[in-house]
């Protein structure tokens, strides 16, 4: 299994909402990614865990709220999302460091209204 | 700055062409080198990758890439192009020593015409 699977594949929340985004993976990889990819962009680096610690807090704002429950599972916390931050989610696993070939998910289409 | 860049935004090649698609990075060390694959709406895939040894690098598709360390190049290629080839093409620089970060290029697109 070389799966990363992203639920739900596409989400549309107002403003004042709470959801989350889900990742999960079972190849045993103890790094995880967020990333947001915009439209006709690179994705750009969100979050890292490495073995279910924050390593890597790229600057994001405190309304994205990242959550590693196991070694299987990542999730992302939204609450009170603005217009731009609609994208396109993407959840990555590698087996342990960016020296290793990262698995990338088919994203979450994020649409806040 | 450690970079990653493709020159190219739109590259249009005729199905059975040759594709070269073009990457330069600036890092201080030999980095860890990418070439990812997007199509649509979808994740990445990737194609192949470069830390050592043989500079040429065969991936999957049909695809190679070459490192070229004097130019601080990693370019792709494919000798014979299909339509399916068309996609977006990152290329990608790993780097552990900042807190195991992987930086993507801006991306090309190619579109294949028959």
């Amino acid at each position: 299994d070389t799966e990363v699977t992203q639920t739900p594949k596409h989400l549309v929340m107002g403003m004042t909402n709470k959801k989350s985004l889900k990742c999960e993976q079972h190849m045993g990889h103890r790094a995880m990614y967020w990333y947001k990819q915009k439209a006709k962009k690179p994705p750009e680096l969100m979050f890292v865990y490495s073995y279910e610690k924050l390593s890597i807090n790229e600057s994001v704002p405190s309304r994205f709220s990242p959550e590693c429950p196991n070694s299987s599972l990542l999730n992302l916390h939204l609450h009170a999302l603005q217009p731009e931050d609609s994208a396109l989610y993407l959840c990555a696993s590698s087996l342990i460091t960016t020296a290793d070939e990262a698995f990338f998910g088919q994203g979450t289409r994020l649409t806040v209204v | 700055a450690q970079s990653v860049t493709q020159p190219d935004i739109h590259i249009t090649v005729s199905e059975g062409a040759s594709l070269e698609l073009r990457c330069n990075y600036s890092y201080g060390a030999t980095p860890y080198l990418f070439w990812y694959v997007q199509s649509p709406g979808q994740g990445l895939q990737l194609l192949l990758k470069y830390f050592s040894g043989d500079t040429l690098v065969q991936g999957i598709k049909g695809f190679e890439a070459e490192f070229k360390r004097s130019q601080s190049s990693f370019n792709l290629r494919k000798p014979s192009v299909h339509w399916s080839d068309a996609a977006e093409y990152f290329c990608a620089v790993g780097l552990m020593e900042y807190g195991n970060k992987l930086v993507f290029g801006a991306g090309t697109i190619l579109r294949v015409k028959s």
